[in-house]
């Protein structure tokens, strides 16, 4: 099946410094990515979705400002969160497919804590 | 508003057993459904996939159905081993634009030696 990395697995960082998550589609081309965060016990909850070369689609509650995405080319799209507090301390997952309703492949997810 | 769930939210089985895990969701209007696993602190894995004009899917000892009509989809696992222990999550991608995927609340599952 198809392969998505995502880049750092783990992260540890300050409170008030941003962190980039990186995630990649490596044998495919993704048109559409999609950011997910999940805490201890719960689901997935879709954050934003986006296409390449255009702005992201947040979902509503998402701070745009705060969690910035970009999808710069068919196999990249990255998460930096901005100014992280303890409260951004998730598992970060993102997925990627091709053109239309197709598969969708997920990350193996980056685990961000906030000191 | 899609919205998707997931019974029972734990199960706890001897191994060898067959069991279900159920899933519904509210708008029918799907392209596919699929099946995750997730285990601790890792990503998910896809397991089976089934397009909306599918009935069902069957890998190995998994096999998912799917009736879009009512809004409902299974898995069934036949002869549990321990290491099927993990959390099962069904997710439906949206029939609109951003074919989203909205995810259920997971199924965890044991299976005891």
């Amino acid at each position: 099946g198809a392969v998505v990395s995502q880049h750092p697995s783990w992260v540890i960082c300050k409170s008030g410094t941003s962190v980039k998550i990186e995630c990649r589609s490596l044998d495919f081309q993704a048109t559409t990515m999609f950011w997910y965060r999940q805490f201890p016990k719960q689901s997935l909850m879709l954050m934003a979705t986006s296409n390449e070369g255009s702005k992201a689609t947040y979902e509503q509650g998402v701070e745009k400002d705060k969690f910035l995405i970009n999808h710069a080319s068919l196999t990249l799209s990255t998460l930096t969160v901005t100014s992280a507090h303890p409260e951004d301390s998730s598992f970060y997952i993102c997925s990627a497919s091709s053109p239309g309703p197709a598969a969708v492949y997920f990350g193996p997810g980056t685990r961000l804590t906030v000191l | 508003k899609q919205e998707v769930t997931q019974i029972p939210a734990a199960l706890s089985v001897p191994e060898g057993e067959n069991l279900v895990l159920n899933c519904s969701f509210t708008d029918s209007a799907i392209y596919n459904l699929q099946w995750f696993r997730q285990d601790p602190g890792k990503g998910l894995t896809s397991l089976l996939l089934i397009q909306s004009s599918q009935r069902e899917q069957t890998s190995g000892r998994l096999n998912a159905s799917l009736d879009k009509s009512s809004g409902r989809s299974t898995l069934y696992i036949a002869a549990s081993q321990p290491g099927d222990s993990a959390t099962y999550l069904c997710a439906v991608r949206s029939m609109d634009s951003s074919y989203k995927l909205i995810f259920g609340s997971g199924t965890r599952l044991l299976v005891r030696p």
